[in-house]
């Protein structure tokens, strides 16, 4: 079992919907948690940083960690044609350096 | 800032061959990663480096893999001899602790394929 999971997809939705992405983890260690999203060949390029447990709000995007669950989730409101990417979790332990990513969910928002 | 450099873009070599890539990081940036993407097995973290020296290569797949890092603004990893199971983007991202927390920059990534 990996120690990140994150349902691959592909998931579609209409413009303007709510979109939620999703990962659970089984390392009780993991405190710092972050999403990542990645334009096809593009790099990834950091979206959303958490600490431990709670909610996180950017704009039109929200993050959110249960760490009793170990499931972390991002929320984009209005979603945009640009928003079509794939959105990659990621993990670490103390120090917040080393990351553990999840497999990447692919994402397209249609007009 | 011109972000994180790496060459070459894309590299297709036969098997047995020797690969070299590339990474520039963002100056100022202290730590270094390399990683490897497929569609099976997702971004994984080979190796990272701290001030040019070498923390944790556990992630490094086979004695076929090495990576150097001579100085802050340059590393390199090495695929020696290629095989066709080491096709996949590989990425180098840098990153540097501000206010208690690291923010790693990829770079574009270099896509390898080994025939």
């Amino acid at each position: 079992q990996k120690e990140v999971e994150q349902d691959p997809g592909p998931l579609s939705v209409p413009e303007g919907a709510i979109v939620s992405l999703n990962c659970t983890y089984s390392n009780s260690a993991f405190q710092y948690f972050m999403w990542y999203r990645q334009y096809s060949r593009k790099g990834p390029e950091l979206l959303m940083y958490t600490y431990s447990s709670g909610n996180k709000e950017d704009g039109r995007f929200t993050a959110q960690v249960d760490k009793s669950s170990k499931y972390i989730s991002l929320f984009i409101r209005d979603s945009q044609p640009s928003d079509s990417a794939t959105y990659l979790c990621a993990m670490s332990a103390g120090g917040g350096n080393k990351l553990t990513f999840g497999t990447g969910t692919q994402l397209k928002v249609e007009l | 800032d011109a972000g994180v450099i790496q060459s070459p873009r894309h590299e297709v070599t036969e098997m047995g061959q020797e690969v070299t890539l590339r990474c520039k990081p963002i100056s100022g940036h202290d730590y270094l990663f390399w990683y490897r993407q497929t569609m099976m097995r997702g971004l994984e973290l080979l190796i990272y480096f701290n001030n040019n020296v070498p923390i944790d290569d556990s992630g490094m797949p086979e004695d076929r893999f090495s990576a150097k890092m001579p100085n802050a603004s340059f590393s390199t990893l090495k695929i020696q001899p290629s095989e066709p199971r080491d096709s996949a983007v590989y990425f180098c991202a840098s990153s540097l602790r501000l206010a208690g927390r690291y923010e790693q920059y990829f770079g574009p990534g270099t896509r390898l394929t080994v025939t």
